[in-house]
């Protein structure tokens, strides 16, 4: 029962790399949602996909681009590392965009810009 | 814009003894209610969740009621143990421009001391 899978686990970056992170769910799920969890600062929504085929910026884009490349996977890309955005990156998926519906997070990346 | 606030911490205990989190929240709509946790290394995980005034929502001996008038949700345990140290969020999910997104507190910390 993987339910949310994340990779990878964790990577450090050189300012200006990029990277992609991986995730995907096999609960069916209909809703998709990236956050990024800083200290003091709680979890703060990056994107999220409402439905396959549609995305929308969250909290806090700037940096970041999403592609719901199926139902299942949903990918955050970071076209050119900045050290603000070393933190851990949690992808979330639920049962669809109700208001009664329940997250189910991943275990997390854990990113390192330097 | 819609807000959690959740008390700070870290919430320092010995086993058997009495736990309360404060939790209150600001809406523009009417939300659902929802308390996850977080083991160190992992991703959040529903604890419990309530979705209308004076619902309890209640697991493995945590208990909270959603209290319209006073706009909390605090999350309460009558008897502490060591496997509980964690980390607890608070958070709504409420209706925007459409689509519901979800809140977070900012977490608190628990120990509980053997």
């Amino acid at each position: 029962n993987a339910g949310v899978t994340q990779t990878p686990k964790f990577q450090v970056l050189k300012t200006g790399q990029s990277m992609t992170l991986q995730c995907a769910q096999d609960m069916n799920h209909n809703s998709m949602y990236w956050y990024r969890q800083d200290p003091g600062m709680g979890l703060r929504l990056i994107y999220y996909s409402a439905s396959e085929g549609t995305t929308d910026k969250g909290e806090v884009p700037n940096g970041y681009n999403v592609s719901r490349l199926n139902k299942r996977e949903f990918s955050l890309r970071l076209e050119s590392a900045a050290p603000s955005q070393t933190s851990v990156y949690f992808c979330a998926s639920s049962e669809a965009n109700v208001r009664n519906s329940p997250l189910h997070f991943g275990n997390g990346t854990r990113l390192t810009v330097t | 814009g819609d807000s959690v606030t959740q008390m700070e911490g870290p919430v320092t205990l010995s086993e058997e003894a009495f736990l309360t989190i404060n939790c209150t929240y600001t809406a523009t709509g009417y939300p659902s209610l929802f308390w996850y946790v977080q083991y160190p290394g992992e991703g959040l995980q529903l604890l419990l969740k309530a979705t209308k005034a004076d619902d309890k929502g209640s697991n493995k001996g945590f208990e909270a009621t959603y209290r319209k008038e006073t706009t909390s949700f605090h999350l309460e345990k009558g008897s502490v143990q060591v496997s509980d140290s964690a980390v607890y969020f608070c958070a709504l999910s409420d209706q925007a421009s459409g689509t519901y997104k979800y809140i977070f507190g900012t977490g608190t910390r628990l120990k509980v001391l053997a």
